[in-house]
C-alpha cells in the first residue's frame, strides 16, 4: 500500500533555531501534498498545501516566512521552522494525495517538535 | 471557530457491542465526510466517507450515517473488537478537486474496547 514517510518522529531544539522536517511517498509521487498542526487536545489544522514545483498556499493566519514548504519533487515535501520559539512546539503532520477524493489521502506519522 | 466538532473525548464499550462516534459540523459548504483511525506513533488511516448526497454507507463492521439536515455524522461499528482501540478523527470537505485534501478534523475521540 501507500506509505508516507516523515522524519524526524521527534525532534528537541533550542529557540531561536530552525527545525525542517521531511515528507516523503514512497512508492507513489504526490503532486499535492498537506501539512497540519496539532496542539494536545485539539484537531488536526491543515497549514498549507503543497504543490509540486510551486509556491505553497497557506492558510488564513498561517505565517509563511516562518513555516517555509519546499515541494521540491514528486516524491518529497519539506517544512522548516523558523527560528523556533516554544509556542511553536507541535506535532506536526503532512499527508500526500495519490490522486483525486479524500480517501486516497495517505498521512505520514507525523514528527513531535519541541523547542526549549 | 471549531466547524467539525467531536464532543466526546472518549468512549469506552465492551467487545461484540456496538460503538457509535458522533461528529457534528456548521459548514453547510462541506459535502463529503470522512472518518479517520489513529494508533498511537501512526499517521491517521482512512476508514470510511460518505458523500452528501446519501444518508448511510456500509462497510464491514463499519457504518458511517449522515444526517444533513441536523448537520450531523456518525460512525457505527459493530461488532466492537479490542483491535478497534484507537483515536477517531471526522473529517469533511466541500467540492472540488483537488480541494478534497483540504480536510477539516474534529478533535477527536479516544475509543477504547475493553476484552
Amino acid at each position: 500500500g501507500a506509505v508516507v514517510s516523515q522524519h524526524p518522529s521527534w525532534v528537541i531544539c533550542k529557540s531561536g533555531t530552525s527545525v525542517k522536517i521531511e515528507c516523503r511517498s514512497l512508492d507513489f509521487q504526490a503532486t499535492t501534498m498537506f501539512w497540519y498542526r496539532q496542539f494536545p487536545k485539539q484537531s488536526l489544522m491543515l497549514m498549507a498545501t503543497s504543490n509540486e514545483g510551486s509556491k505553497a498556499t497557506y492558510e488564513q493566519g498561517v505565517e509563511k516566512d516562518k513555516f517555509l514548504i519546499n515541494h521540491a519533487s514528486l516524491t518529497l515535501s519539506t517544512l522548516t521552522v523558523t527560528s523556533a520559539h516554544p509556542e511553536d512546539s507541535s506535532f506536526y503532520i503532512c499527508s500526500a494525495s495519490r490522486g483525486s477524493g479524500a480517501n486516497v489521502l495517505t498521512f505520514g506519522a507525523g514528527s513531535r517538535l519541541t523547542v526549549l | 471557530d471549531q466547524q467539525v466538532k467531536q464532543n466526546s473525548p472518549s468512549l469506552s464499550v465492551q467487545e461484540g457491542r456496538i460503538s457509535i462516534l458522533n461528529c457534528d459540523y456548521t459548514n453547510s459548504m462541506f459535502d463529503y465526510f470522512l472518518w479517520y483511525k489513529k494508533y498511537p506513533a501512526e499517521g491517521p488511516t482512512f476508514l470510511i466517507s460518505i458523500s452528501s448526497i446519501k444518508d448511510k454507507n456500509e462497510d464491514g463492521r463499519f457504518t458511517v450515517f449522515l444526517n444533513k439536515s441536523a448537520k450531523h455524522l456518525s460512525l457505527h461499528i459493530v461488532p466492537s473488537q479490542p483491535g478497534d482501540s484507537a483515536v477517531y478523527f471526522c473529517a469533511a470537505s466541500s467540492a472540488g478537486g483537488t480541494s478534497y485534501g483540504k480536510l477539516t478534523f474534529g478533535q477527536g475521540t479516544i475509543l477504547t474496547v475493553h476484552p
